[in-house]
């Protein structure tokens, strides 16, 4: 079935420490995995994204990594900061539409 | 572009109340989609509609829950009769082929 599975739930790290979240998907004709930022009481922004045909992709402090084969990947935020703080999820794309991650909150400590 | 429109922001009804969410996508959007956000289930696809047709509505838990998209610029999601635990914060979202999705700024309604 659609499913994807996100971990950790919360992560707590020091301002300038780096965060890695993890997700898995069900499905290997998934094509499309972005991921989202969600400040408390806001929409969910796309911060990255990564298709099939690349195995890693960066901006700035923010990377992601997918492994097709194991059907997992990743999002890593290096030198973090206090604004970093929020939820993220990550998403695979089933067909015409995303299915997410249950979201993992990010609690960078100063 | 203004982005995804959602009206209203928030929403306070009284059970059994008709709820209706209304939501304009960003123009050229050929796919739009409703979501509902709690803690408990976190954010669940409740339908999409491709070039105005629903496609895929297994999300919506029930008949209580109706969608409809009239035309390319507009889309409502209707509650009839509504219920304590439909309180939640629900999203509207657009995009075009494979490009990036846009979450509106969500609708957060809470029946009393």
């Amino acid at each position: 079935g659609e499913n994807v599975e996100q971990h950790p739930s919360t992560l707590s790290v020091q301002e300038g420490d780096s965060a890695v979240i993890k997700c898995t998907y069900s499905d290997s004709a998934s094509n499309y995995f972005p991921w989202y930022k969600q400040e408390l009481g806001k929409r969910p922004q796309l911060i990255i994204d990564i298709r099939s045909n690349v195995g890693e992709k960066k901006d700035q402090r923010i990377a992601v990594t997918l492994n097709k084969t194991a059907k997992h990947f990743s999002l890593h935020i290096t030198e973090t900061q206090p604004e970093d703080s929020a939820v993220y999820f990550c998403a695979a794309e089933y067909g015409n539409k995303l299915v997410f991650g249950a979201g993992t909150i990010l609690r960078v400590k100063s | 572009d203004a982005g995804v429109i959602q009206s209203p922001r928030h929403e306070v009804t009284e059970m059994g109340q008709e709820v209706t969410l209304r939501c304009k996508p960003i123009s050229g959007h050929d796919y739009l989609f409703w979501y509902r956000q709690t803690m408990m289930r976190g954010l669940e696809l409740l339908i999409y509609f491709n070039n105005n047709v629903p496609i895929d509505d297994s999300g919506m838990p029930e008949d209580r829950f109706s969608a409809k998209m009239p035309n390319a610029s507009f889309s409502t999601l209707k509650i009839q009769p509504s219920e304590p635990r439909d309180s939640a914060v629900y999203f509207c979202a657009s995009r075009t082929g494979i490009d990036e999705q846009y979450f509106g700024p969500g609708t957060r309604l809470t029946v009393t």
